[in-house]
This record gives structure tokens, C-alpha cells and sequence, in this order.
């Protein structure tokens, strides 16, 4: 247990439609950073937020947005799904910044029918 | 950018050692890590080189060389439970790029 957490675990839903998934770093990690992994593009980072701040972006879509809340969770909010965004969504978080080991959640798994 | 290559499968007796090679080519080179990935579960951090040279942890180790752009993590007296995916990520200048990873199989 990394003692990050993420819900829900599972996720099924329509083409078209809106989702948030959530994300509680461990105890005392400022910053967060949300992964989608697929099986042909492998691990592929989103987004990094420090202590509530956004603080790097990778390859997120403009449909897929983020944010970190006071309490330093994080959730992903991902809109007008496509069948191709079916995949693992990881959070991982880490003391400070990338420098750092991060600590994996055990993913969201996100199917688009 | 970045490019990160790694074997995608390799297979090993229990009981052997294996080497899972990662190069790279980055603009910039801020550390290494490894990943150990259990199929359908998250990644748990293995090691981080930032310094030429090996770094030994128990069972593995993890080797760089910077000037060549290579790593590799090696796995000593392997165990039916080493079966997984490891990601080799590469930090150029601020968040770690990951590699696709090498699926390696253990069997008896």
C-alpha cells in the first residue's frame, strides 16, 4: 500500500459523457501528478500539481482538465469522452517535485463504450 | 524531446540473473529511475541514478552511464514473483519520462 488513494477503481460509461476521478496523495506529499496509461502509448503523463498550484503539463487533451484542493487532493476531470480514452488513470504523489520518488494510487480504470 | 528504448519482453529461469537494458537520448539528464509494474496494478519505485555508476539495493541493482546514455537494472536469484513489467524513466529537465517497459517472465 503506497498509502495514495484514488476512486472510484472502476468506471464504465458512454461516449459523449463526463467524469471526475479522485485522487488523495499520502500524508504530507505536496505534489500530485496524473498518468493515463494505454496499452500502446505506455505510461504517459498529464499533469503536475505542487501544494495547489499547477505546475508542469504534459500531453493532456484540452477536454481533460485537473486541479488540487486546499486539503492537497487531487481530481481529474475528463469530458466528451472517446472511445480512445479508455485506460488506466494513475495518480502518483511525491514530497516535493519530480526529483523525488512518486508513489503510485492504484489506478482508476476508465472503459468508454 | 525524448526517446526512451527499452527490450518490450524477456524471459528467465527462477533462480538466474537477468539484465534489462534502457538507453536514451534527452535534452538535458536530471536522474533515472526503475519502476517494477505487476500487470494491471501501479508502479512502485525500484531506484533512482543520477551518478555514474551502480547502485545496489538487495536483490537489484541499477547501473548508469551517462556519457552513453545507457542504464540497466539488474535482478539477482530471480523469483516466480519478479514476473513484471519494468519501466525504465528518464528525468531530462523537470518530469520523468517513462519508457513503454519490459515485461519480463520468469518461469520455473
Amino acid at each position: 500500500d503506497s498509502g495514495v488513494t484514488q476512486t472510484p477503481k472502476h468506471l464504465i460509461t458512454a461516449t459523449g459523457q463526463r467524469v471526475t476521478l479522485r485522487c488523495s496523495p499520502r500524508s504530507g506529499d505536496l505534489s500530485v501528478y496524473w498518468y493515463q496509461q494505454s496499452l500502446d502509448q505506455g505510461l504517459q503523463f498529464l499533469i503536475q500539481y505542487y501544494n495547489g498550484e499547477e505546475r508542469a503539463k504534459g500531453n493532456i487533451l484540452e477536454r481533460f482538465s485537473a486541479q488540487q484542493f486546499p486539503d492537497l487532493h487531487s481530481e481529474l476531470n475528463l469530458s466528451s469522452l472517446e472511445l480512445g480514452d479508455s485506460a488506466l488513470y494513475f495518480c502518483a504523489s511525491s514530497v516535493e517535485g519530480p526529483e523525488d520518488e512518486q508513489f503510485f494510487g492504484p489506478g482508476t480504470r476508465l472503459t468508454v463504450l | 524531446g525524448q526517446n526512451i528504448d527499452q527490450p518490450t519482453e524477456m524471459t528467465a529461469t527462477e533462480g538466474a540473473i537477468v539484465q534489462i537494458n534502457c538507453t536514451y537520448q534527452t535534452s538535458g539528464f536530471n536522474g533515472l529511475f526503475w519502476y517494477q509494474q505487476h500487470a494491471g496494478e501501479a508502479p512502485t519505485f525500484l531506484s533512482y541514478n543520477v551518478l555514474d555508476g551502480l547502485e545496489e539495493k538487495g536483490r537489484f541493482s541499477s547501473f548508469l552511464s551517462r556519457s552513453k546514455g545507457y542504464s540497466y537494472l539488474l535482478l539477482k536469484e530471480l523469483q516466480m514473483k519478479d514476473s513484471a513489467s519494468y519501466l525504465c524513466a528518464v528525468r531530462g529537465s523537470y518530469i520523468p519520462t517513462f519508457g513503454r517497459g519490459t515485461s519480463l517472465i520468469v518461469h520455473p
